[in-house]
């Protein structure tokens, strides 16, 4: 089984403040975490995913995120946001083993305020 | 480059007609996924397509949903008797591989209102 967690419907933050998307998981096995981004009227374009390996994976946009495997949490961050950033923000897990479906999480609304 | 194309982008019918939504996948990959988004939802699985296999139909709602693939290319996503509740964006997304460490790479949607 397996299961994503985002905790907030919304985030707002000052452009040039840091931010943080929260995502926590729950499988049994090993997960195969990834966080796509959606733009309005756009499809869901991928920013990074974390396999196996360094905890902290680098992406797209300058964005990154850190697989917490004792938190269960892969949280997305960003040291300074941009205007641009403001979009929907989704999270999603396979398991190594499992289906070959991704489950998904059901998005936060990333608003960047000027 | 070519990416995931959808057609229509939107889509209007009334309630009890049947509507037909297309994806294009991109070239050479070989799995192939049906999402629903719903307002203020996350993506909902409807199907999965990998190679010649027989598609994973677990996601879809009921039998007036149904989707085909030709080979690896083309897939349509038919909904017969639409209903007021199937109003959604459809996503279609692609894979190299189908394989659970794979990036999908998504289309932009079909946005499908039923009166």
């Amino acid at each position: 089984a397996q299961s994503v967690a985002q905790p907030e419907d919304q985030v707002n933050v000052a452009e040039g403040n840091p931010l943080t998307v929260k995502c926590t998981y729950s499988v049994s096995g090993n997960p195969y975490l990834f966080w796509y981004v959606q733009y309005p009227n756009r499809g869901l374009q991928f920013l990074l995913k974390y396999i196996t390996g360094d905890n902290l994976v680098k992406g797209s946009y300058g964005f990154e995120a850190e697989f917490n495997k004792s938190q269960t949490s892969f949280h997305l961050k960003k040291p300074s946001a941009l205007v641009s950033d403001s979009a929907l923000y989704f999270c999603a897990v396979t398991i190594s083993g499992g289906s070959y479906i991704p489950t998904f999480g059901r998005g936060t609304s990333l608003i960047v305020h000027p | 480059g070519a990416g995931v194309s959808q057609s229509p982008s939107n889509k209007v019918t009334e309630k009890g007609k049947d509507v037909e939504l297309r994806c294009d996948p991109i070239s050479g990959h070989t799995a192939l996924y049906w999402y629903r988004q719903r307002l203020g939802q996350g993506l909902e699985f409807l199907i999965y397509f990998q190679g010649n296999s027989a598609p994973d139909k677990s996601g879809l709602p009921s039998d007036r949903f149904s989707a085909e693939r030709t080979g690896e290319s083309v897939s349509t996503l038919t909904i017969q008797r639409t209903q007021q509740e199937d109003s959604a964006v459809y996503l279609c997304a692609s894979s190299l591989l189908g394989g659970r460490e794979e990036t999908q790479y998504f289309g932009p949607g079909t946005r499908l209102l039923v009166l």
